[in-house]
């Protein structure tokens, strides 16, 4: 079945750039999303790309597409300590029901 | 922020007990979801509603039952708890059927004793 797989954890200083990775299975996918989840909360999307775009910026963060190996990754620049939190790679396709999401990935951004 | 209450937030039951989970929206949305949130596996949907009375299975939905009555309610129910049903609960909601940007409440924390 579909599948969606990112590291759990990453850890970097205030002000580096981080980068989160993503790999999905489902060729069919449409949409790919981006969400972030702070401590006791839902998840709020970031960002997403359609599947035929090879990237997106959107202020601090970039989205890169690799379609060919299935990979997503997210860049945030200029890393602060607001950003930590999880983020959660997800998958749609269209006119169906199926939203996949990763595991998420817990980033610490250390002072 | 999209107008979504879940609640409880918080609710602490024995093995063996119903339970339900209530999941209210205020933006008028068709589409309605529950999911569960555990460590290392991340969102898995149980159930969701495309319309008043018209719910269908996600992946993980054994030993749940939803009702949805009315547009703006959507319900979670545990017929008879199980431990293996400890889980961080979440609604969400939707304008659109994939794509789009599912809305979240802040979740329904559950723990079976």
């Amino acid at each position: 079945g579909e599948d969606v797989e990112q590291s759990l954890f990453l850890s970097v200083r205030e002000g580096d750039s981080s980068v989160i990775n993503c790999t999905y299975t489902d060729s069919s996918s449409t949409y790919l999303y981006w969400y972030k989840q702070e401590p006791g909360a839902g998840l709020q999307l970031l960002t997403y790309i359609f599947s035929n775009m090879d990237m997106k910026q959107d202020q601090r963060l970039t989205v890169l597409l690799n379609k060919k190996d299935k990979h997503l990754s997210l860049r945030i620049a200029d890393t602060q300590t607001g950003d930590s939190a999880i983020y959660f790679c997800a998958e749609s396709t269209s006119g169906t029901y199926k939203y996949i999401f990763g595991t998420g990935t817990r980033l610490k951004v250390l002072a | 922020d999209a107008g979504i209450t879940q609640s409880p937030r918080h609710k602490v039951t024995e093995t063996g007990t119903p339970v339900t989970l209530r999941c209210h929206q205020t933006e008028n949305h068709r589409y309605m979801y529950w999911y569960r949130q555990d460590p290392g596996h991340g969102l898995r949907l149980i159930h969701y509603s495309y319309g008043v009375k018209d719910t269908d299975k996600g992946e993980v939905s054994d030993g749940y039952s939803v009702s949805r009555s009315k547009t703006e309610d959507f319900l979670l129910t545990l017929e008879s708890a199980t431990s293996s049903q400890t889980s961080v609960y979440f609604c969400a909601i939707s304008e659109s059927f994939g794509p789009g940007e599912l809305f979240f409440g802040e979740g329904s924390r559950l723990t079976v004793l």
